[in-house]
């Protein structure tokens, strides 16, 4: 089957850095997307990788190993707006997305 | 722009009732998405469309269709709703292929 993992709940202080990890098992491969959605609200797009290596837009941060199953997402110096949940999603050898249960990121002051 | 458009945001029905959710994109998109958000879950492909005229089952069809008669609109119809359709709906589009999808506000539905 096909199968996203992602942390379910990190917790990080304000003007610190957060890693938030995907790892993946899916049936090909053909992009992987970062979403960020705050509570109530839609996913916004954030990031795509499609080769290795890191991708970086701003504060924020995508790598991907592709040999690896296996994606993060960087956020540096973090703001209280930063609060929300931030989604994995691997395109499949079926050019569909599937997605993570993602991760809720808390920031504490 | 009014990028993509959901209605209703909020909705209560009994089981049984059916109800069509309306979504429409003014940014002449090819590519429409309905997803249904469950907490703790993943987004679920429920149908897509790779254009007017053209609609596929996602992964959870099942209590659900779609039409797609114009680039712009892509309603979902629940026939016969059923307390496991109590959930967040999503619309999206994309310009192509993409992955990068622009979503529209979601609708919260409950059937009791």
């Amino acid at each position: 089957g096909q199968n996203i993992d992602q942390p379910t709940e990190m917790t990080a202080t304000e003007g610190a850095i957060v890693q938030i990890n995907c790892t993946y098992q899916t049936s090909g491969f053909n992009g992987l997307f970062w979403y960020q959605q705050h509570a109530g609200e839609a996913p916004t797009f954030l990031s795509y990788n499609v080769l290795d290596g890191l991708e970086e837009k701003g504060r924020f941060s995508s790598f991907l190993s592709r040999s690896k199953g296996y994606s993060y997402l960087l956020l540096k110096e973090l703001q209280m707006k930063d609060s929300a949940s931030y989604l994995c999603a691997v395109k499949d050898s079926n050019y569909q997305l599937i997605w993570g249960a993602g991760t809720k990121l808390i920031i504490k002051p | 722009n009014a990028g993509v458009t959901q209605t209703p945001k909020f909705r209560i029905l009994k089981i049984g009732q059916s109800m069509t959710l309306q979504c429409t994109q003014d940014m002449n998109h090819n590519y429409m998405y309905w997803y249904r958000q469950d907490p703790g879950m993943g987004l679920k492909l429920i149908y897509y469309s790779v254009g007017a005229g053209i609609t596929d089952k996602g992964e959870v069809p099942n209590g659900y269709n779609v039409s797609r008669s114009t680039t712009e609109d892509f309603p979902l119809r629940l026939e016969l709703a059923a307390p496991s359709q109590t959930s967040v709906y999503f619309c999206a589009s994309a310009l192509g292929d993409t992955g990068e999808l622009f979503f529209g506000e979601g609708s919260r539905l409950t059937v009791l």
